[in-house]
């Protein structure tokens, strides 16, 4: 099976600072991956997904993420954090027609 | 993209009661899935809702204890049932696309507290 983990609970940075958030994963085969925020009290939302091509993949918001298959990891970035870019993010994998969900990192940026 | 409409948005329910979630979607959609939060955790599959079928349901989560119905390809109804306060949680509709590379839009989220 399919699965992504996720090995920080919190991520802690000042606004402006760059903010990454960390995902590894494991899967046989080509891997299909997203990264998705939950805002408090709000469902959440897709940023960006990993297919195939480029390395470096641009999403919404300014976040991107850099797919390595070499540490099978998948971490997300925002180069400059703003304090509304605090939320739970959650990684997750195509596993056959579901997703599988990472624990979810919570970050928060200090003004 | 799709835009899912859930409701209610939150309740509060006695425990041995049931309650029963709307998920509503602007397109036609083969699939649609229902998850479940729990507080402080992530999303965990509940089961699979298809038109025309039973819902598929993954390890750990029965029919009696969530019956889903799908009456159509636009949507579909969780209902817990018999809830205690452990089925305290968000419970989310999903829709995704079919192909592996398509990504999947998510409802606001119900969030139920069983007293």
């Amino acid at each position: 099976a399919q699965s992504v983990a996720q090995p920080e609970d919190q991520v802690n940075v000042a606004e402006g600072n760059p903010l990454t958030v960390k995902c590894t994963y494991s899967v046989s085969g080509n891997p299909y991956l997203f990264w998705y925020v939950q805002y408090p009290n709000r469902g959440l939302q897709f940023l960006l997904k990993y297919i195939t091509g480029d390395n470096l993949v641009k999403g919404s918001y300014g976040f991107e993420a850099e797919f390595n298959k070499s540490q099978t990891s998948f971490h997300l970035k925002k180069p400059s954090a703003l304090v509304s870019d605090s939320a739970l993010y959650f990684c997750a994998v195509r596993d056959d027609y579901k997703l599988s969900f990472g624990a979810g990192t919570t970050v928060t940026v200090r003004a | 993209s799709a835009v899912i409409s859930q409701k209610p948005s939150r309740d509060i329910c006695q425990r041995g009661t049931s309650l029963t979630i709307q998920c509503q979607v602007d397109s036609q959609v083969t699939m649609m899935f229902w998850y479940r939060q729990q507080p402080g955790q992530s999303l965990t599959l509940i089961a699979t809702a298809n038109q025309g079928s039973e819902a598929t349901y993954e390890s750990g989560f029965v029919i009696d204890k969530f019956p889903i119905s799908r009456p159509n390809l636009t949507f579909s109804t969780l209902t817990v049932s018999n809830m205690s306060p452990e089925d305290s949680s968000i419970y989310l509709c999903s829709v995704e696309g079919t192909a592996m590379n398509t990504e999947a839009f998510f409802g606001q989220g119900t969030r139920l507290t069983v007293v």
